[in-house]
This record gives structure tokens, sequence and C-alpha cells, in this order.
């Protein structure tokens, strides 16, 4: 199955600093999503971009579909953007929509 | 838009009982609904994918037997663990796809299962 690895694995910043996740994947995918998970399980839907470039706020996210990774910035840090961050793809199998395969997540604190 | 419950948030039962969890798309149709399981500290490993009147399609390593999984609406899916043991306690999170947006997967608040 396709492999998803995502670095850092943990990350910690200073309130206001400038963060950038990584998202490396194996195979070519129809689906790439970008998760926080919050302190309480809830995963919240920060981007689907399986290409492109999106901007939302203060996050932006960037997928290079044909070199198989995708970028997910962080500008001005909060101590509320704490927390964990899953990248996650889907491949298309042909038989309908396959499920997600996450990576491990990056784990990143905002100290004050 | 895209919202999707779970019920109960949080179940304890004891050893050898049945625990059913509902998965509902709130404001949209799912032909297509997920069940993923997550360990403590660890990421979301798929469980099965649930098509609307069909039979779920399980990962390798996933009992179906244990893990039954309905799927009887375009806006309800359920999981049921049968036979609970304690090495079954874990979070356990449900999505759905709207199939109006692409292959986009909207998930649940997930369950928090603990088996005594």
């Amino acid at each position: 199955g396709i492999q998803v690895e995502q670095s850092p694995p943990d990350l910690i910043l200073q309130e206001g600093a400038n963060s950038t996740l990584r998202c490396n994947f194996s195979d070519s995918v129809n689906n790439l999503q970008w998760f926080h998970q919050n302190p309480w399980g809830q995963l919240i839907n920060l981007f689907y971009i399986p290409s492109g470039t999106k901007q939302n706020g203060r996050l932006s996210a960037t997928t290079v579909a044909t070199e198989r990774y995708s970028l997910l910035y962080i500008s001005s840090s909060q101590t509320t953007d704490s927390g964990v961050y899953f990248c996650a793809v889907g491949e298309y199998s042909g038989g309908g929509a396959d499920g997600l395969t996450f990576g491990k997540g990056t784990h990143l604190i905002i100290q004050p | 838009g895209a919202v999707v419950s779970q019920h109960p948030s949080r179940v304890i039962c004891k050893s050898g009982t049945s625990v059913k969890i509902e998965c509902r798309s709130l404001d949209f149709q799912a032909t297509t609904m997920f069940w993923y399981r997550q360990f403590p500290k660890k990421s979301l490993m798929l469980m099965a994918t649930s098509n609307e009147g069909s039979k779920a399609t399980y990962e390798q390593g996933v009992e179906k037997d244990k893990f039954l999984i309905n799927h009887a609406s375009l806006t309800l899916s359920t999981l049921t663990v049968t036979s609970a043991h304690p090495e079954d306690s874990s979070f356990y999170i449900c999505s759905a796809r709207d199939s109006g947006r692409g292959y986009e997967q909207f998930f649940g608040p997930g369950t928090r299962l603990t088996v005594l």
C-alpha cells in the first residue's frame, strides 16, 4: 500500500514564529488532506489539496503531485495552533473511493 | 456544511458485551463512510469502508465478525464491536464522503471505548 511520511515528528516554536510541515507519499493520489487533531480527538479539516496551492488565513498548503509531496505552512503561530497535524492520502483503486492512509503526524507545540 | 456526528462520544462496557457506535452525516448524503481506529499517541488506521446498501470492505487484519458494520441509509452507518475485550479499547472515528465534493472526507468527533 501507499506510504506516507511526515516530518518533523516534533516541533517546538515560540509564539509568532512560522513553520513548515512536510508530507511525502509513495504513489499517485486522488486525495490529500491536512488535519489538526484537537485535544479532544476531533479531526479538524484544514485543506483538501490533492494538487495545487490553497490559503486560509494564516495557513496555506501546497501539493506537488508529480513529486509526491505536500507542505503545510503556518505563519505567525499562536498557542492555539498547538496539537498534532496529520497528512492523509487516498489512492483510487478503480472499485470505489478508498479510505485514507495517515502519516504519523507532526506534534507541534507553540510556547508563549 | 459537511457535518458528521457520532454517538456515543464515550462508552465504558464490561468484557464480553457488545457496543454499537453510530455515525451520521447531518447535512449531506454519504454513499460511502469509513471507520478508523486510533490508539493513544498513534496515527489513525483504516478499519473498513462502508457503502450504502452493500457489504462493508474490511482492511487486512480486521475481523469482520468482531466489528460488524451496517450502512442502511445514506446518512447512517453503525459499527458494532461484538464480545468486546480490553484490547478493543480504543478511539473509533468515522468519516463520510459527500459525492458532490470529490474525494474529501469529513470526520466525526470520535467515540472513546473502554472495555473493563
